[in-house]
C-alpha cells in the first residue's frame, strides 16, 4: 500500500503524558499537513510542512504541541502534558507541490483519560 | 479563504441519484471547488475537482454554473457503501491549501 500511513492507529493515554504521533506520507510528496478531528466536525487544520520546513502553524497548535518533518520524509506530532480537550483524531494528509489534490491517512485517535 | 455552506444531512434509497450542492459565494478567481468523502473513523477520501462547468470520474460528476457561487456533487445509483459525510471545500490549486472542511453533509443511504 503506498499511501499515507499513520501509527499508532489508537492511543490511549493519562491526563499529563506525552505522546507522539508518526505520519508517513505518499513517498513522493513533498508537502505534509497535519490536522485534528473532533466528533462531528470536519477536520481543523493544525500546520503544514514543505518539505522539512514547518512553514504554517494554526493557533489551535498550542505550545504543547510540536511537529517535526526532519529530513522532509515522515513527519512526527508531538503533544505534551496531555488534556482530555486533545481528545481527538489526528489525521495526516500529503500532496505534491503543484498538484494539490491533499491525501489523507486513516488518522491516529487519541483518546486522554 | 471561501467559506461553503452544505445541508448537515441528506437521506436517499440505494439506487437513487444523490445531488448534494454547496454554496461558496465569495469563491476566488483562482479557487478550485473540491469534494472529499469520509467514512467513519478513516481520512478523507478525495473524490473530486473542478474549476468551471462539469467534471466526472469514475465515481461521480460535479456541476458547476458560470457564476461558480455553487456546486453540486452528483453520485450516480447510490449505495449502501456511499453512506458517509461529504466535504465541499474551496481553496487555490497552487500553493499549499490550508483547507478548511466545514461541518460536511452526511448522507444516510437506505435500503
Amino acid at each position: 500500500d503506498t499511501g499515507v500511513s499513520q501509527n499508532p492507529r489508537h492511543k490511549i493515554t493519562k491526563r499529563g503524558q506525552n505522546v507522539t504521533f508518526r505520519c508517513d506520507p505518499i513517498s513522493e510528496h513533498n508537502r505534509l499537513y497535519w490536522y485534528r478531528q473532533t466528533l462531528g466536525q470536519g477536520p481543523e487544520f493544525l500546520t503544514y510542512f514543505q518539505n522539512e520546513a514547518q512553514l504554517e502553524k494554526s493557533r489551535l497548535l498550542s505550545d504543547r504541541f510540536s511537529a517535526e518533518r526532519p529530513k522532509g520524509s515522515f513527519s512526527t506530532l508531538e503533544i505534551q502534558r496531555t488534556e482530555q480537550g486533545d481528545s481527538a483524531m489526528y489525521l495526516c494528509a500529503s500532496s505534491l507541490e503543484g498538484q494539490e489534490t491533499q491525501y489523507f491517512g486513516p488518522g491516529t485517535r487519541l483518546l486522554v483519560l | 479563504l471561501a467559506k461553503t455552506t452544505q445541508p448537515i444531512s441528506m437521506d436517499s434509497y440505494e439506487g437513487q441519484e444523490v445531488n448534494i450542492t454547496c454554496s461558496h459565494n465569495n469563491i476566488a478567481t483562482n479557487d478550485y471547488i473540491t469534494w472529499y468523502q469520509q467514512f467513519p473513523s478513516q481520512g478523507p477520501r478525495f473524490i473530486i475537482q473542478g474549476y468551471k462547468t462539469k467534471v466526472t470520474n469514475e465515481v461521480a460528476s460535479l456541476f458547476i454554473p458560470a457564476d461558480r457561487k455553487s456546486s453540486t456533487l452528483s453520485l450516480p445509483r447510490v449505495s449502501l457503501s456511499d453512506t458517509a459525510v461529504y466535504y465541499c471545500l474551496v481553496g487555490a490549486s497552487e500553493g499549499y491549501q490550508k483547507v478548511t472542511f466545514g461541518t460536511g453533509t452526511k448522507l444516510q443511504v437506505i435500503p
